[in-house]
């Protein structure tokens, strides 16, 4: 059973517009909500994290918000740029042991 | 952050031999580290959580002894595919925890010929 869900698969933004990539969970028990992008044959690069007991985090051109009473948190990508083109994940830890990921988006921002 | 290398990026090996993959946590100590393997237009799947000085959590359907799990100091985690066969080709990647922040290696590529 998926606990941390991506229901869009691929997304097409234009360069310098708002990329917003969603991301759902089962679990109330998860405390601690991560943001990562991968290019292709690379590993994945930790991008933003955000604490349960916060709703919003901001780093630069993104932010990430948390409804925990939907169970529901979002990554904002503002101004989006050519090179934002990547896989992003989702994920979702348990008291920083195990980690549950979402199947991904693709973003392409088109130039 | 935190830094955790893996390697190799890239192997290729023929059916039947054996590939160990390492993963080390460079400026910190992991007492757990996840192996995970990405199949083509799909999510990680984890497939085991290694944990130092201990036998290997396998997820369900992995198969331990196809695929060996040691993790015989802080710093360091093997998985090592025993008689590697071309389904096995994937893009394999390992991880660590460190203060509730998930750190990961560069990622192997294995193809098996």
């Amino acid at each position: 059973d998926q606990q941390v869900k991506q229901n869009s698969p691929s997304l097409s933004v234009q360069e310098g517009r708002i990329s917003i990539l969603n991301c759902d969970y089962t679990n109330s028990m998860f405390d601690y909500f991560l943001w990562y992008k991968k290019y292709p044959a690379e590993g994945p690069t930790f991008l933003i994290s955000i604490s349960s007991i916060k709703d919003k985090n901001e780093d630069g051109r993104f932010t990430v918000f948390l409804n925990k009473s939907a169970k529901h948190l979002s990554l904002h990508i503002v101004p989006s740029q050519p090179g934002d083109s990547a896989v992003y994940f989702c994920a979702a830890s348990l008291r920083g042991n195990q980690f549950y990921f979402g199947t991904g988006t693709s973003l392409t921002v088109i130039p | 952050g935190a830094v955790v290398s893996q390697h190799p990026s890239r192997v290729i090996c023929k059916s039947g031999t054996s590939v160990k993959i390492e993963c080390r946590s460079l400026d910190f100590q992991a007492t757990t580290m996840f192996w995970y393997r990405q199949f083509p237009k799909q999510s990680l799947m984890l497939m085991a959580t290694s944990n130092e000085g201990s036998k290997a959590t396998y997820e369900q359907g992995v198969e331990k002894d196809k695929f060996l799990i040691n993790h015989a100091s802080l710093t360091l985690s093997t998985l090592t595919v025993t008689s590697a066969h071309p389904e096995d080709s994937s893009f394999y990647i390992c991880s660590a925890s460190h203060r509730a922040e998930a750190f990961f290696g560069q990622g192997t590529r294995l193809t098996v010929v």
